[in-house]
């Protein structure tokens, strides 16, 4: 089984500034790797795909970067509504991580 | 428009059976797989395992093979997990989401989800 190990569990950081959330797979997912935000009492909502594609209507300060076994999820300009968690999900076998907890510094 | 509508929560003892539903709309079902996912209260996600409604194929995480059955029903566009013999530990929210591989790069993802069943599994 593909193992998602996702670092820190939370992070705390002023508005404005920039989060930079990590994904390592336990093997090599090659670009297969997708970022989902969810927010308190609501499903989880696609942000990346194909590790650095945007899905749709999501926000340009929203990026994705890395290939192989390390995955970045970068959120620059953080907004009120950032502050929320965040998973990844590797897509050969579709285990996530356990997410990471941005919170207001 | 895109919606997968999940059956409202439940309340049951241990060892009572379970059956939730999800039905898709907006699109054509049979042509993409439905996953189903676990959030136990204050936890992450679980994928537990997914279908493809053209021909049932499905698979199932190791965690939860053998502990739930997932099913479809095309003729009214609705997919189902079901418990015959519900645990505490099954207590959680249940989404289900629409699977998406986006070719040619074959990547794959969970582009739309249900708004989650709530289930409580107490004596």
């Amino acid at each position: 089984e593909i193992v998602m190990t996702q670092s820190p569990a939370s992070l705390s950081v002023s508005p404005g500034e920039t989060a930079t959330l990590s994904c390592r797979a336990s093997q090599s997912v090659r670009s297969n790797l997708a970022w989902y935000q969810q927010k308190p009492g609501q499903a989880p909502r696609l942000l990346i795909y194909g590790a650095s594609t945007r899905a749709t209507g999501i926000p340009a300060r929203f990026s994705g970067s890395g290939s192989g076994t390390e995955f970045t999820l970068t959120i620059s300009s953080l907004q009120s509504e950032d502050f929320v968690v965040y998973y990844c999900q590797q897509s050969i076998t579709w285990t996530f991580g356990q997410g990471t907890k941005v919170e207001i510094k | 428009e895109v919606q997968l509508v999940q059956s409202g929560a439940e309340v049951k003892k241990p060892g009572e059976s379970l059956k939730i539903s999800c039905k898709a709309s907006g699109y054509s079902f049979i042509d993409n797989y439905i996953a189903w996912v676990r959030q136990v209260p204050g936890k992450g996600l679980e994928w537990m395992g997914i279908i493809y409604p053209g021909d049932s194929d499905t698979r199932y995480s190791p965690s939860f093979q053998g502990q739930v059955t997932i099913s479809v029903d095309k003729s009214i566009s609705t997919a189902y997990l079901q418990w015959s013999s519900l645990k505490a530990s099954d207590t959680a929210m249940y989404y289900c989401a629409r699977h998406v591989r986006e070719l040619p790069q074959g990547w794959d993802y969970f582009d739309d989800w249900g708004q989650g069943t709530l289930v409580t599994v107490s004596s």
